[in-house]
Formats: structure tokens, sequence, C-alpha cells
């Protein structure tokens, strides 16, 4: 059974700080991953994909990847009230597979 | 990213009937799926719509139940049949643009309550 797992928070921050999403998955056949981040009530919307060991930077988010752990993570720095969402971690092989998402909560 | 329009956005249905969503995509691309997402919960691939062929069901989802079309390439629609109350969910569509590799963008959903 191919798993993405991921704390279901609620993970709360104060407003500049710095959010650290985890994510482990069991395939180590899984090629690239993917962070989505939805709104209550809302589809989920693509922000940051990696697919190769290291860190990729895109604005205020880092995604870090490491196969060899089997772990992925994605960072937020400079947290905002309006990144309180849940964030969901997939990974790929043939299809998509989703963890169950952890809920960040931005305080001010 | 392409652009993802369902149809219709929300509805409430009774029991044993069937709801048709719509799936519209402003640009043509290869690979459409459609995701049950249960309250509370994480999103399951029920089936990728193949153009000219027949979908591809997961494990746990079958065609009578959730049969699928596939005109063209910007257009697909998923039928939930017999329903029940068990079927109350948001499906979702999505798009894998072939342009950028494997990343998914999703349609705005729609809410299925069964009555």
């Amino acid at each position: 059974q191919k798993e993405v797992e991921q704390n279901s928070g609620p993970l709360s921050v104060p407003e500049g700080a710095i959010a650290s999403l985890n994510c482990t998955y069991s395939d180590r056949g899984s090629q690239s991953f993917f962070w989505y981040r939805q709104y209550s009530g809302k589809s989920p919307e693509l922000i940051m994909f990696i697919y190769s060991n290291g860190d990729k930077e895109d604005g205020r988010f880092t995604a870090q990847l490491n196969k060899a752990s089997q772990y992925v993570s994605l960072l937020i720095r400079d947290s905002q009230p309006s990144d309180s969402a849940t964030y969901l971690c997939a990974g790929y092989t043939d299809k998509l597979i989703f963890g169950t998402g952890t809920r960040l909560q931005v305080f001010p | 990213s392409a652009v993802i329009s369902q149809k219709p956005s929300r509805d409430i249905c009774q029991r044993g009937t069937s709801l048709t969503i719509q799936c519209q995509v402003d640009s043509q691309v290869t690979m459409m799926f459609w995701y049950r997402q249960q309250p509370g919960q994480s999103l399951t691939l029920i089936a990728t719509a193949n153009q000219g062929s027949e979908a591809t069901y997961e494990s746990g989802f079958v065609i009578d139940k959730f049969p699928i079309s596939r005109p063209n390439l910007t257009f697909s629609t998923l039928t939930v049949s017999n329903l029940s109350p068990e079927d109350s969910s948001i499906y979702l569509c999505s798009v894998e643009e072939a342009t950028t590799g494997q990343e998914q963008y999703f349609g705005p959903g729609t809410r299925l309550t069964v009555t």
C-alpha cells in the first residue's frame, strides 16, 4: 500500500514566523512530490513541486526533498494569516497519492 | 496553467438518482482525472479519463457506479449513479499539463449532498 503521511495538526504559528510542514512517504519509487494549499470550501491549489533531492525555493516557500529518508517538507517564511489553510502533500509514481493534510493556523 | 470549470458547483440529490458532473478545460490536455474528497478527508482518485477509450478506474471504483465520458481533449463528465448518502462528497476534476510534467491542477469542485 503506497502511503503518504502527514501530521493532521493544527500547526499554530505566529505571524512572521517560519511554518514547517512535513510529509513522509512509503513508496521509494515515488518520482516527484507536490504541495497543495486548500482553503476551507475551496479546491486544492498547487503551490510547489519538487523532483530532485535538496531544496527548491519559490518566494516565501521552500520545498525540501530527501529521498534517502523518504521525507518531504514545506517551509513557509514570514507566515501570514492568509496562509492559514490545509496543506496537502502528494507523491507521484503512476498516480498522485495524497496525504491527509496538515491544517496550518497563523495567528496575528 | 489551464483554466478548469465544473458544473454544477453544488447539488442536492435524492437517494437512487444520478448526477452528472461536467468538467471543461480552456486548452487541450491529454490527462484528465476525477477525484473524490469526502468530508474532512483527503483526495482519492476515482479514475483517469482517457480520450477516445474507456476510463481507467482505481481499486474500489467501478464503471457502473461512476461512468465517465471523455469525448475530446477539453471536456469530460463523471456520473455518480444510484446515489446513496455515502456518496455525499466533493468531486473534483484535474488535468495534468503535458508541457510541465506531472503537475495536476484542480477544478473548483462539485459539492454533492444526497438526501
